[in-house]
């Protein structure tokens, strides 16, 4: 069975500070896909990046960075110099082979003050 | 405009009356999907479709039917409808081009039933 664990409930930072969101997940699949999404207050779900399993570069967008293990079984988004705009609920998701069935975490609820 | 629409955006039902979300996207996407979101559970897919005329259960697929007879439309079905479907209902599609299994979200259908 597939599994994604975000430990963190809710996390609090104030504006600049750096935040890493921690996402752990489980599946025997051999291919499988790793996403985050963002939930902003407005309530629309953005698609932030993907992950594919045989591709384990970490990647850098701006202010994001995300750092994949597949020793770990880790999918870590961090951001750097945090802004009030960053506040939001982030999810962690898991697409198995063929990208069909998604398994979404719990969510981390990030806020940001100024 | 690249968009995934869902009506109505808010209902109020009655146990027991049949009721019908709508969700249709712009973008020839093959794969759709239907989730809840319950505080504190994240999202949990009900069902989902590989294309026109296949349909597969999520992880909560009890008290739902969907079809797939267009491959723009994906409607979500609650033939008798229950307090504990009262949820926060998304539609999604994606496809399994160069933006693989990337999920495209409908803003929302928030479901109340008393």
């Amino acid at each position: 069975a597939q599994k994604v664990t975000q430990a963190q409930t809710e996390i609090s930072v104030v504006e600049k500070e750096d935040v890493t969101l921690d996402c752990v997940y489980e599946t025997r699949d051999t291919t499988y896909y790793l996403f985050w999404y963002k939930q902003p207050p407005s309530g629309e779900l953005v698609f932030l990046i993907r992950r594919n399993s045989f591709d384990e570069q970490n990647e850098i967008s701006g202010r994001y960075s995300w750092n994949f293990q597949k020793s770990t079984s880790s999918f870590n988004f961090t951001i750097t110099a945090s802004q009030v705009v960053d506040s939001a609920v982030y999810f962690c998701a898991l697409s198995g082979t063929g990208g069909f069935k998604t398994i979404f975490g719990a969510g981390t609820r990030l806020f940001v003050k100024a | 405009e690249a968009q995934v629409t869902q009506n109505p955006r808010y209902l109020i039902t009655v146990t027991g009356k049949k009721l019908t979300v709508t969700c249709s996207q712009n973008m020839n996407h093959e794969y759709m999907s239907w989730y809840r979101q319950d505080p504190g559970l994240g999202l949990r897919q009900i069902y989902y479709s590989m294309n026109v005329e296949v349909t597969d259960k999520g992880d909560v697929p009890e008290g739902y039917k969907v079809s797939r007879k267009e491959k723009r439309n994906f409607p979500l079905i609650l033939e008798s409808p229950s307090p504990n479907q009262t949820s926060l209902y998304f539609c999604a599609s994606s496809s399994s081009g160069s933006n693989s299994y990337e999920q495209y979200f409908g803003p929302g259908t928030r479901l109340t039933v008393t």
